[in-house]
């Protein structure tokens, strides 16, 4: 079990500029969600995959935003024409089963210039 | 709506006092309880999990938490703080019955442990 593994953990950009991260879960979940934290709050929910699936988008989720899981592996998050308010953590979490717990990887965090 | 709410933002306890993290959580359907911490520039590691059965649950690095439905609480305690439980404490409650057992967080707990 080695986790889950974001990449990359710190993107500095440019206001305007697109920026893709990326989440590998755990090889076996089949479940893969991702969360936005902002500073002194709690994660909030983006979407949520299930193997290749994208079955949940938050409203949070602009337009700007878009998540792809292909072949039901790895997943990329894709931001574009990034704003200041774009600026948080972005968080990875899988998970196998319907009551297995989620775990989390320890995210990308996007600084916007 | 579906919240989780964390009363105290911040708590303060000298090294080897008790500890007692209250949530509360209000939702419908049957709930899915967590607690995880996180340390500075991480990410969320899960402490302890309640699904059904016991109330009473243990978690890791000496933490538990009871469930009491009858006061939609999940109050994270610890017999004993050492000086590396200082961090941020979230309370999670998982949608069962969204088919997706997405989370809703609380807004977290910072611990600070005196020594």
């Amino acid at each position: 079990d080695t986790g889950v593994s974001q990449n990359p953990r710190h993107k500095i950009t440019k206001r305007g500029q697109n920026v893709t991260f990326r989440c590998d879960p755990i090889s076996e979940h089949n479940r893969l969600y991702w969360y936005r934290q902002t500073l002194g709050q709690g994660p909030e929910f983006l979407t949520y995959f299930q193997n290749e699936a994208q079955l949940e988008k938050s409203r949070l989720l602009s337009d700007r935003f878009s998540a792809e899981r292909p072949k039901g592996s790895f997943s990329t998050l894709e931001i574009q024409r990034t704003e200041q308010g774009d600026s948080a953590m972005y968080l990875c979490a899988s998970s196998q089963g319907t009551n297995q717990p989620q775990h989390f990887g320890d995210g990308t965090r996007l600084s916007i210039l | 709506a579906q919240s989780v709410t964390q009363p105290d933002i911040h708590i303060t306890v000298s090294e080897g006092a008790s500890l007692e993290l209250r949530c509360n959580y209000s939702y419908g359907a049957t709930p899915y309880l967590f607690w995880y911490v996180q340390s500075p520039g991480q990410g969320l590691q899960l402490l302890l999990k309640y699904f059904s059965g016991d109330t009473l649950v243990q978690g890791i690095k000496g933490f538990e938490a009871e469930f009491k439905r009858s006061q939609s609480s999940f109050n994270l305690r610890k017999p004993s703080v050492h000086w590396s439980d200082a961090a941020e404490y979230f309370c999670a409650v998982g949608l069962s019955a969204s088919g997706t057992y997405k989370y809703i967080f609380g807004t977290g707990t910072r611990l600070k442990v005196l020594a």
